[in-house]
């Protein structure tokens, strides 16, 4: 059965910091694909960063990069230098191409806090 | 401006008395989808279309209905609506079902049923 699990339900991180939100998946699918979304208080999904099972490098984009351990079936995000802007709910979510190709799994969520 | 527009944003109604939660976007995106989102269980998909006329269920069917007769619309309907379906609903598109498609989200509707 598909799972993604999120184990850090909050979180606080210093303004200026780096800070790793875990996501842990379960699939015996070869081909699969992971994304990061963040959803502020205002309550819209933005899409952050995508890692595909078979992509060689570590996903990045601007502050965010994705730090995936395929051996480990994990997919954890990494924000660095933490802006107030970034408090928010972060869900991680997973696309199967074989097995549940039009499916997407999320996870519960982590909530980060910004402390200034 | 590309986007996902639902539609209402808000709604309270009874037990019972059928509803549907319009959804439309303007990106010309082949994949459409209905999550709910509850406290602690992050989104769960309801029904998935990956084109007209294509539609499937995704983890949490029951008690909903869609449609995909035009490529921009997507409904959402409940035909008899119950307390343990009120939510916060949203609507996504993508361009395709594939694996590397990000999803696009409409700002949310929520749904008190009473």
């Amino acid at each position: 059965a598909q799972k993604i699990t999120q184990t850090q339900p909050g979180m606080f991180v210093q303004e200026k910091e780096a800070v790793t939100l875990d996501c842990t998946y379960d699939t015996s699918d070869p081909s699969y694909g992971l994304f990061w979304y963040k959803q502020p208080s205002s309550g819209e999904m933005i899409f952050l960063i995508y890692q595909g099972s078979y992509d060689q490098q570590n996903a990045t984009e601007g502050r965010y990069s994705l730090n995936f351990q395929k051996a480990r079936k994990s997919a954890n995000l990494v924000i660095s230098a933490s802006q107030l802007g970034d408090s928010a709910m972060y869900f991680c979510a997973m696309r199967e191409g074989q097995t549940s190709y039009d499916k997407v799994i999320f996870g519960p969520g982590t909530s980060l806090s910004v402390i200034p | 401006e590309a986007q996902v527009t639902q539609n209402p944003r808000y709604l309270i109604t009874v037990t019972g008395k059928k509803l549907t939660v319009t959804c439309s976007q303007n990106m010309n995106h082949e994949y459409m989808s209905w999550y709910r989102q509850d406290p602690g269980l992050g989104l769960r998909q309801i029904y998935y279309s990956m084109n007209v006329e294509v539609t499937d269920k995704g983890d949490v069917p029951e008690g909903y209905k869609v449609s995909r007769k035009e490529k921009r619309n997507f409904p959402l309907i409940l035909e008899s609506p119950s307390p343990n379906q009120t939510s916060l609903y949203f609507c996504a598109s993508s361009l395709s079902g594939g694996l590397g498609y990000e999803q696009y989200f409409g700002p949310g509707t929520r749904l008190t049923v009473t």
